[in-house]
């Protein structure tokens, strides 16, 4: 089957960085997106990876390694506005699709 | 401004009503999409559409149905077949040609309560 894998809950503190890792098992793989989604809200897009390596993007960035199935994304300079659930999800065939993970909700502490 | 609507925001439903959500994109997308999400899980994909007069279905769609009548608008019905469908909905597009095809945009999102 089709499946991504990322951490339930990450904790960490205000002013530090943060580091969500993301294993995906997919058939076909056209890119990585990273969504964030506030409490009651609605998913709103941050990052994507086509390629391996490094995407920056003001204090966040996202990594892909499709040789290891792998990605990861870097939150720093933590602002107590990014307690959010950070999703992984991955363009799994030419249908336009995204294969989700379950998320990984971000608690920030002052 | 463009972007992805959703109505209502709040909607409660007898059981064994029908109910339909609306959404409404002015951001000339191809691709529209529905997606369930229950308290604390991910995204689960109901229908989506690639193109008017054309959907498919997605890894739920027992006890939901759409249409995809004009380029702007996919709505969703939550029939009375639905066996558990208090949950958040939101719709998504996404561009099907150029760059970014796989980015998806979603609207606020319609949280449903069977009573």
């Amino acid at each position: 089957g089709q499946s991504l894998e990322q951490p339930s809950e990450v904790t960490a503190v205000e002013g530090a960085i943060v580091q969500i890792n993301c294993t995906y098992q997919t058939s076909g793989f056209y890119g990585l997106s990273w969504y964030q989604q506030h409490d009651g809200g609605a998913p709103t897009f941050l990052s994507y990876n086509g390629l391996d390596g490094l995407e920056e993007t003001g204090r966040f960035s996202s990594f892909l390694s499709r040789s290891d199935s792998y990605g990861y994304l870097l939150l720093q300079e933590l602002q107590m506005k990014d307690s959010a659930s950070y999703f992984c999800a991955v363009g799994g065939n030419s249908n336009y699709q995204l294969i989700w993970g379950a998320g990984t909700k971000l608690i920030i502490k002052p | 401004d463009g972007g992805i609507t959703q109505s209502p925001k709040y909607l409660f439903r007898k059981e064994g009503q029908n109910v339909t959500l609306s959404c409404e994109q002015n951001l000339n997308h191809d691709a529209m999409y529905w997606y369930r999400q229950d308290p604390g899980q991910g995204l689960r994909l109901i229908y989506y559409s690639q193109i008017v007069n054309d959907f498919q279905k997605g890894d739920i769609a027992e006890g939901y149905s759409v249409s995809r009548e004009k380029k702007e608008s996919f709505p969703l019905t939550v029939t009375s077949a639905q066996k558990n469908p208090t949950a958040f909905y939101l719709c998504a597009s996404s561009k099907r040609q150029g760059a970014d095809t796989d980015t998806q945009y979603f609207g606020p999102g319609t949280r449903l309560t069977v009573l």
